[in-house]
C-alpha cells in the first residue's frame, strides 16, 4: 500500500512569491490534515477535512493560506504571499475514519525556506 | 483543552545506555488516545505506538516499552540498549476519541546516541 505522498519535498522562494504543496493520501481515508512544524516544535494542525469538506479550519491563518481537496481525495495547500514566517515543514496527513481508532498515516512532507 | 508536555528538550546517552522518554498529557475526556512518533533528520514521521485510554497495560516492543500510568497522566517511552540509530526527535501526541478528534502533539525530545 502506497503511503501519504506530497510534493515538492522542498521548496525555496523568495518571499511574497505564491507557493503550493500537494498530497496524495492513502486511498480510502476519507480524513485529511495539513499540519505545519516549525524549527524545533511539534505539528501543529492548519485544516482538517472529511472527505472534499473543511471541518476545522480554524488555525488557517486565511489572509494569505488557502487549501482545497477537489473530489475528497488529493488536496493543495496554497501560501499567497509567502512570508519569512512561513518557512517552516508542511505535513500532510490521512486517516481512515475516527483517527484515534485508526491512527494517522504522515507524508514525508514539504520543507519550505522563504528567503 | 487537550495538551502534551515533554518536558526534556534534549538527551545525549552513550550507545548501550537505557533512555526513558517523559510525555505528560492533560485532557478533559475519558476516551482518548496516545500515540509516540519518531522523526529521524530525514524529516518524516514514523509511528511508534498508539494506545487507548482504557488500556493500561505496559507494552514492549523489541528494545521499545512504553509506561502509562492514568493517575499520574503519563505515557512513558523507553529505550533499552540504545544505538546510535535511534538518534532522532521523538513526539508524544494526544487524540479525543470521535470523529471531530485532533491529534495535539508536544514539542519532541531530541534524543543524541553517541558511539
Amino acid at each position: 500500500e502506497a503511503g501519504v505522498v506530497q510534493s515538492p519535498r522542498y521548496k525555496i522562494i523568495e518571499k511574497k512569491q505564491p507557493v503550493a504543496f500537494w498530497c496524495n493520501p492513502i486511498s480510502g481515508h476519507n480524513t485529511l490534515y495539513w499540519y505545519r512544524q516549525n524549527l524545533g516544535q511539534g505539528p501543529e494542525l492548519l485544516i482538517r477535512y472529511e472527505n472534499e469538506e473543511a471541518v476545522d479550519d480554524s488555525q488557517l491563518p486565511k489572509d494569505r493560506f488557502s487549501a482545497e481537496r477537489l473530489k475528497g481525495v488529493d488536496s493543495t495547500l496554497k501560501i499567497q504571499p509567502a512570508e519569512l514566517g512561513d518557512s517552516a515543514v508542511y505535513l500532510c496527513a490521512s486517516s481512515q475514519g475516527a483517527p484515534g481508532a485508526y491512527g494517522y498515516t504522515f507524508g514525508s512532507g514539504t520543507r519550505l525556506t522563504v528567503v | 483543552a487537550q495538551k502534551v508536555t515533554q518536558a526534556q528538550t534534549e538527551i545525549s546517552v552513550v550507545e548501550k545506555e537505557d533512555v526513558t522518554l517523559d510525555c505528560v498529557y492533560e485532557t478533559r475526556d475519558t476516551t482518548y488516545y496516545l500515540f509516540w512518533y519518531k522523526q529521524p533528520p530525514s524529516g518524516e514521521l514514523v509511528f511508534l505506538i498508539r494506545r487507548n485510554s482504557f488500556d493500561e497495560q505496559n507494552e514492549i516492543s523489541g528494545r521499545y516499552s512504553w509506561n502509562f500510568q492514568k493517575s499520574t497522566s503519563s505515557f512513558n517511552f523507553t529505550i533499552t540498549a540504545s544505538q546510535v540509530v535511534d538518534s532522532a526527535v521523538y513526539f508524544c501526541a494526544l487524540s479525543e476519541a470521535g470523529a471531530n478528534s485532533k491529534l495535539t502533539f508536544g514539542k519532541g525530545i531530541t534524543l543524541s546516541v553517541r558511539p
